[in-house]
């Protein structure tokens, strides 16, 4: 099991342009997370999703941010014209499904820069 | 209003040294304390969660409900604990974690 993989692990973006961040859970886990971890503070959670359904989007910006699971291929967290307040680690986990439900196994983030 | 608190930014002990990394929490209820590592150049990984009652790598932490901490212990530090450590809340029913700023553990030679 190679683990909860992100893509890209850098991404450097200009003002205006889009951000796509990509997460990968590991295999049997039905359960995906997005953190952001600004410089000096710790991570803070922004979305939980199970496959094709948002469970909770209570720590999402009401604008710009927007964050899907398909039913087939990785879990998909989308900036729309950035700003340099989103440069962030952003990272994802993952949780299995029964009575370790939330026992989060994390990616090791994507480090987004905005110019 | 739900909030995990690191007062320690940075914590430098000698090898041998006890070790114990604070946290406290703000939750009315019952929540899920957990305690990840970081290691550098690694990902966050899951050192152990209070529901378990186990001793990883050495490392015990007892939640305490009257204090509302849940404070991470080692008797001996050993060189290979340097890495950052963060304490996190899972609220009652939910699957969201609440994580505290971190503590950077540096044990010294």
């Amino acid at each position: 099991n190679a683990g909860v993989m992100q893509n890209p692990r850098h991404l450097v973006r200009r003002r205006g342009q889009e951000a796509r961040l990509r997460c990968s859970p590991m295999k049997g886990h039905s359960h995906v997370y997005w953190y952001r971890q600004l410089p000096e503070e710790g991570l803070k959670f922004m979305v939980y999703l199970q496959k094709e359904n948002i469970i909770d989007e209570s720590g999402m910006p009401k604008e710009r941010f927007s964050a899907e699971f398909p039913k087939e291929g990785p879990s998909i967290l989308r900036i729309q014209q950035v700003v340099r307040g989103d440069s962030a680690a952003y990272f994802c986990a993952s949780s299995p499904p029964g009575p370790r439900y939330n026992e989060q196994f994390f990616g090791p983030g994507t480090r987004l820069t905005v110019l | 209003a739900q909030r995990v608190t690191q007062p320690e930014k940075l914590l430098s002990v000698f090898k041998g040294a006890p070790v114990e990394l604070k946290c406290n929490y703000s939750y009315s209820g019952s929540p899920e304390l957990f305690w990840y590592v970081q290691y550098s150049r690694q990902r966050l990984q899951l050192l152990l969660r209070h529901i378990s009652r186990e001793s990883i790598k050495g490392f015990t932490a007892d939640l305490n409900k009257g204090e509302t901490s849940f404070h991470l212990k080692k008797p001996f530090a050993q060189e290979e604990d340097s890495a950052m450590y963060y304490c996190a809340l899972s609220p009652t029913g939910t699957y969201k974690y609440i994580f505290g700023t971190g503590t950077r553990l540096k044990v010294l030679a």
